[in-house]
């Protein structure tokens, strides 16, 4: 069974610029998540989608971030634009039930930006 | 805002020895408790789930829950090299939610 997806894995880019981060779930996972890992912290869920619609992003900084899950399959994740404090993991997770009911997440290899 | 709190460490063990981790949280609701360990350079991985009060054993690891305390914990027994990284608590009531993890360095 294939697991998440990300890319890129690593990008660095100057503050200001905007950045896309992609991911695809586990086949058949109807809930996905978004993390966002700063560098000895633990994952602070950024948003949380259950197939194509929203079901938290009360951590999402809407004024530059944004996301999106369009078919409830693929999704992703934008930041424009960046600030220095955005260096960070950026880490995908897909689950099969919701997430109410289980925190068995399956999580991608994440994707690491620096912004200089 | 709910918040899940652990000893950031590192917590540093002799190989053969028990490992403790600890791990409290503020929302009297949540149901669900986890245990993720995250290898250096790596994501987080499952290793334990804890619903009920009292302790859940799955081979070396043992999760004890105590709700009236708030207090989730983790003993690694027989600890060996390779159990060395960050274990991060987690706590679901409608959302997953971590703390910052405890770093384990096993020692040969």
């Amino acid at each position: 069974e294939a697991g998440v997806a990300q890319s890129p894995r690593y990008k660095i880019i100057e503050k200001r610029q905007s950045v896309a981060f992609w991911c695809n779930p586990i086949s058949g996972h109807a809930t996905l998540y978004w993390y966002q890992q700063i560098l000895g912290q633990g994952p602070k869920l950024l948003i949380q989608f259950q197939n194509n619609g929203v079901v938290d992003d009360s951590q999402l900084p809407k004024d530059r971030f944004s996301a999106e899950r369009l078919k409830g399959v693929d999704s992703t994740l934008k930041i424009q634009p960046a600030k220095l404090e955005d260096s960070a993991v950026y880490l995908c997770a897909s689950s099969f039930a919701v997430a109410s009911n289980t925190g068995e997440l399956f999580f991608g290899e994440g994707s690491r930006l620096t912004v200089l | 805002q709910k918040e899940v709190e652990q000893n950031s460490g590192p917590l540093s063990v002799p190989e053969g020895a028990i490992a403790s981790l600890n791990c409290t949280y503020s929302d009297r609701v949540s149901q669900s408790f986890f245990w993720y360990r995250q290898y250096s350079g790596k994501s987080p991985e499952l290793i334990m789930s804890i619903y009920s009060n009292g302790d859940k054993e799955d081979g070396r690891f043992t999760a004890q829950l105590n709700k009236a305390s708030q207090y989730v914990s983790l003993l690694i027994r027989d600890s060996q090299p390779s159990d060395s990284a960050t274990y991060l608590c987690a706590v679901n009531d409608y959302k997953l939610s971590f703390g910052a993890g405890t770093t384990v360095t096993v020692r040969a």
